[in-house]
Protein backbone atom coordinates (compact mmCIF):
# COMPACT_ATOMS: atom_id res chain seq x y z
CA UNK A 1 0.00 0.00 0.00
CA UNK A 2 0.57 3.53 -0.46
CA UNK A 3 2.04 5.54 2.13
CA UNK A 4 3.89 8.44 3.45
CA UNK A 5 6.45 8.25 6.38
CA UNK A 6 8.29 10.30 8.20
CA UNK A 7 11.31 9.85 10.53
CA UNK A 8 12.55 10.92 12.56
CA UNK A 9 9.68 10.36 14.79
CA UNK A 10 11.05 11.92 18.18
CA UNK A 11 14.32 13.74 18.26
CA UNK A 12 16.24 16.13 21.18
CA UNK A 13 18.20 19.06 19.86
CA UNK A 14 20.12 22.07 21.11
CA UNK A 15 20.04 25.35 20.08
CA UNK A 16 21.96 26.71 16.82
CA UNK A 17 22.18 23.20 15.34
CA UNK A 18 20.87 22.32 12.10
CA UNK A 19 17.95 19.31 12.05
CA UNK A 20 16.85 17.67 9.01
CA UNK A 21 13.23 15.71 8.76
CA UNK A 22 12.73 13.60 6.76
CA UNK A 23 9.56 12.77 4.47
CA UNK A 24 9.12 10.12 1.77
CA UNK A 25 5.88 9.02 -0.07
CA UNK A 26 5.26 6.54 -2.27
CA UNK A 27 1.78 7.76 -3.71
CA UNK A 28 3.52 9.63 -6.64
CA UNK A 29 1.78 12.87 -6.00
CA UNK A 30 3.09 15.67 -7.13
CA UNK A 31 2.26 18.30 -4.20
CA UNK A 32 4.04 18.05 -1.14
CA UNK A 33 3.59 20.07 2.12
CA UNK A 34 5.37 20.63 5.96
CA UNK A 35 2.88 21.80 8.72
CA UNK A 36 3.64 22.31 12.55
CA UNK A 37 1.28 21.62 15.09
CA UNK A 38 1.08 24.09 18.10
CA UNK A 39 -1.28 24.25 20.69
CA UNK A 40 -4.00 26.99 20.51
CA UNK A 41 -2.83 27.60 16.96
CA UNK A 42 -4.04 24.45 14.95
CA UNK A 43 -1.72 23.46 11.61
CA UNK A 44 0.19 26.04 9.96
CA UNK A 45 1.60 25.89 6.64
CA UNK A 46 5.38 25.91 6.75
CA UNK A 47 6.24 25.13 3.66
CA UNK A 48 5.16 23.46 0.27
CA UNK A 49 5.88 22.14 -2.92
CA UNK A 50 4.14 21.48 -6.35
CA UNK A 51 6.64 19.27 -8.28
CA UNK A 52 10.36 18.46 -8.41
CA UNK A 53 12.14 21.41 -7.98
CA UNK A 54 9.54 23.29 -6.83
CA UNK A 55 9.49 24.59 -3.42
CA UNK A 56 7.12 27.68 -1.96
CA UNK A 57 7.11 29.60 1.27
CA UNK A 58 4.01 28.95 3.86
CA UNK A 59 2.81 31.61 6.31
CA UNK A 60 5.65 30.38 9.09
CA UNK A 61 8.62 29.67 6.50
CA UNK A 62 11.21 31.49 8.47
CA UNK A 63 14.23 29.38 9.84
CA UNK A 64 13.11 26.46 7.56
CA UNK A 65 14.38 25.33 4.06
CA UNK A 66 12.74 22.52 1.52
CA UNK A 67 14.44 20.96 -1.05
CA UNK A 68 12.41 19.23 -3.81
CA UNK A 69 14.95 17.23 -5.88
CA UNK A 70 12.77 14.03 -6.57
CA UNK A 71 8.86 13.09 -6.51
CA UNK A 72 9.25 10.67 -3.36
CA UNK A 73 10.95 13.31 -0.76
CA UNK A 74 10.47 16.55 0.55
CA UNK A 75 13.00 17.17 3.43
CA UNK A 76 12.75 20.06 5.77
CA UNK A 77 15.70 21.25 7.40
CA UNK A 78 15.69 23.65 10.35
CA UNK A 79 19.34 25.82 9.68
CA UNK A 80 19.77 26.84 13.42
CA UNK A 81 17.31 25.30 15.77
CA UNK A 82 15.28 27.57 18.20
CA UNK A 83 13.79 26.82 20.89
CA UNK A 84 10.35 28.70 19.05
CA UNK A 85 10.74 25.39 17.09
CA UNK A 86 10.02 23.02 19.46
CA UNK A 87 6.59 21.27 18.07
CA UNK A 88 4.83 18.45 15.95
CA UNK A 89 5.59 18.60 12.65
CA UNK A 90 3.66 16.65 9.93
CA UNK A 91 4.47 15.91 6.36
CA UNK A 92 1.52 15.72 3.63
CA UNK A 93 1.01 15.38 0.41
CA UNK A 94 -1.90 14.96 -2.57
CA UNK A 95 -2.34 14.70 -6.04
CA UNK A 96 -2.21 18.11 -8.49
CA UNK A 97 -5.28 19.84 -9.25
CA UNK A 98 -5.14 18.94 -12.81
CA UNK A 99 -5.11 15.29 -11.98
CA UNK A 100 -8.76 16.26 -11.39
CA UNK A 101 -8.48 16.04 -7.51
CA UNK A 102 -10.09 17.45 -4.80
CA UNK A 103 -7.48 17.91 -2.47
CA UNK A 104 -7.47 15.24 0.08
CA UNK A 105 -4.49 15.49 2.09
CA UNK A 106 -2.57 12.48 2.87
CA UNK A 107 -0.46 13.00 6.58
CA UNK A 108 2.13 11.10 7.93
CA UNK A 109 2.64 10.14 11.35
CA UNK A 110 4.59 13.27 12.61
CA UNK A 111 8.04 14.11 13.82
CA UNK A 112 8.39 15.48 16.97
CA UNK A 113 10.97 17.92 17.86
CA UNK A 114 12.29 19.36 20.93
CA UNK A 115 14.76 22.06 20.93
CA UNK A 116 16.74 22.66 24.46
CA UNK B 1 -7.04 35.23 1.84
CA UNK B 2 -8.76 31.63 3.16
CA UNK B 3 -9.45 31.26 7.00
CA UNK B 4 -11.52 28.54 9.12
CA UNK B 5 -12.55 29.83 12.42
CA UNK B 6 -13.24 26.71 15.28
CA UNK B 7 -15.03 28.64 17.65
CA UNK B 8 -14.84 25.66 20.69
CA UNK B 9 -11.61 24.29 21.72
CA UNK B 10 -13.52 21.43 23.29
CA UNK B 11 -16.94 19.88 22.99
CA UNK B 12 -18.35 17.29 25.41
CA UNK B 13 -21.13 15.71 24.74
CA UNK B 14 -22.78 11.89 26.62
CA UNK B 15 -22.36 9.01 24.56
CA UNK B 16 -25.41 7.86 22.30
CA UNK B 17 -26.50 12.00 22.36
CA UNK B 18 -25.61 13.80 19.11
CA UNK B 19 -23.05 16.11 18.92
CA UNK B 20 -21.98 19.05 16.44
CA UNK B 21 -18.46 20.49 16.17
CA UNK B 22 -18.53 24.16 14.55
CA UNK B 23 -16.53 25.49 11.95
CA UNK B 24 -16.90 28.87 9.61
CA UNK B 25 -15.06 29.97 7.01
CA UNK B 26 -13.49 32.90 4.86
CA UNK B 27 -12.62 32.89 1.42
CA UNK B 28 -12.57 34.99 -1.78
CA UNK B 29 -14.69 33.01 -3.69
CA UNK B 30 -16.20 29.34 -3.52
CA UNK B 31 -15.11 27.12 -1.09
CA UNK B 32 -13.86 23.55 -0.88
CA UNK B 33 -14.01 22.41 2.95
CA UNK B 34 -12.93 19.50 4.26
CA UNK B 35 -12.70 17.79 8.06
CA UNK B 36 -10.12 15.67 9.44
CA UNK B 37 -9.57 14.11 12.91
CA UNK B 38 -6.59 13.35 14.56
CA UNK B 39 -6.20 10.56 17.37
CA UNK B 40 -3.13 11.30 19.67
CA UNK B 41 0.02 10.77 18.66
CA UNK B 42 -1.03 10.02 15.28
CA UNK B 43 -1.72 12.10 11.72
CA UNK B 44 -4.49 13.25 10.45
CA UNK B 45 -6.87 11.41 8.64
CA UNK B 46 -9.44 12.94 6.02
CA UNK B 47 -12.98 12.40 7.06
CA UNK B 48 -15.35 14.20 4.57
CA UNK B 49 -15.08 17.17 2.38
CA UNK B 50 -17.85 19.43 0.38
CA UNK B 51 -16.92 20.23 -2.89
CA UNK B 52 -20.13 20.81 -4.63
CA UNK B 53 -23.81 20.05 -5.21
CA UNK B 54 -25.85 18.58 -1.61
CA UNK B 55 -25.22 20.75 1.23
CA UNK B 56 -25.38 17.50 3.67
CA UNK B 57 -22.10 16.05 2.98
CA UNK B 58 -21.87 12.03 4.53
CA UNK B 59 -18.10 10.87 5.34
CA UNK B 60 -16.22 8.23 7.36
CA UNK B 61 -17.23 7.11 10.60
CA UNK B 62 -20.81 8.07 10.39
CA UNK B 63 -19.97 11.51 10.48
CA UNK B 64 -21.56 14.03 7.88
CA UNK B 65 -21.36 17.79 7.74
CA UNK B 66 -23.86 20.76 6.57
CA UNK B 67 -22.79 23.37 3.99
CA UNK B 68 -24.38 26.74 4.79
CA UNK B 69 -23.51 29.12 2.58
CA UNK B 70 -25.28 32.25 3.42
CA UNK B 71 -24.05 31.68 7.43
CA UNK B 72 -20.68 30.53 6.00
CA UNK B 73 -20.38 27.33 7.77
CA UNK B 74 -19.56 23.64 7.69
CA UNK B 75 -19.90 22.34 10.95
CA UNK B 76 -19.21 18.70 11.48
CA UNK B 77 -22.29 16.16 12.83
CA UNK B 78 -23.10 12.65 13.98
CA UNK B 79 -26.26 11.52 15.09
CA UNK B 80 -25.10 8.93 17.52
CA UNK B 81 -21.54 9.77 19.59
CA UNK B 82 -19.44 7.30 20.54
CA UNK B 83 -16.66 7.40 23.00
CA UNK B 84 -14.22 6.10 20.07
CA UNK B 85 -15.28 9.21 18.56
CA UNK B 86 -13.20 11.44 20.95
CA UNK B 87 -10.42 12.75 19.01
CA UNK B 88 -9.39 16.51 17.90
CA UNK B 89 -11.04 17.61 15.05
CA UNK B 90 -9.51 19.93 12.55
CA UNK B 91 -11.80 21.75 9.70
CA UNK B 92 -9.69 23.03 6.83
CA UNK B 93 -10.88 25.40 3.71
CA UNK B 94 -9.32 25.61 -0.02
CA UNK B 95 -10.58 28.53 -2.08
CA UNK B 96 -11.20 27.52 -5.54
CA UNK B 97 -9.42 30.84 -6.65
CA UNK B 98 -5.71 30.09 -5.80
CA UNK B 99 -5.89 27.69 -8.53
CA UNK B 100 -3.44 24.38 -8.32
CA UNK B 101 -1.79 22.78 -5.93
CA UNK B 102 -4.59 22.19 -3.06
CA UNK B 103 -3.09 24.01 -0.09
CA UNK B 104 -5.15 23.94 2.63
CA UNK B 105 -5.51 26.34 5.62
CA UNK B 106 -6.88 24.29 8.39
CA UNK B 107 -8.59 25.99 11.52
CA UNK B 108 -6.79 25.42 15.58
CA UNK B 109 -9.07 22.29 16.15
CA UNK B 110 -11.94 21.50 18.53
CA UNK B 111 -10.86 18.47 21.05
CA UNK B 112 -14.07 15.87 21.29
CA UNK B 113 -14.88 14.24 24.18
CA UNK B 114 -17.24 11.56 24.95
CA UNK B 115 -18.43 10.18 28.14
CA UNK B 116 -20.11 7.37 29.03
Amino acid sequence: DAEITQSPRHKITETGRQVTLACHQTWNHNNMFWYRQDLGHGLRLIHYSYGVQDTNKGEVSDGYSVSRSNTEDLPLTLESAASSQTSVYFCASSESWASGTTGELFFGEGSRLTVL
Amino acid sequence: AQSVAQPEDQVNVAEGNPLTVKCTYSVSGNPYLFWYVQYPNRGLQFLLKYITGDNLVKGSYGFEAEFNKSQTSFHLKKPSALVSDSALYFCAVRDILTGGGNKLTFGTGTQLKVEL
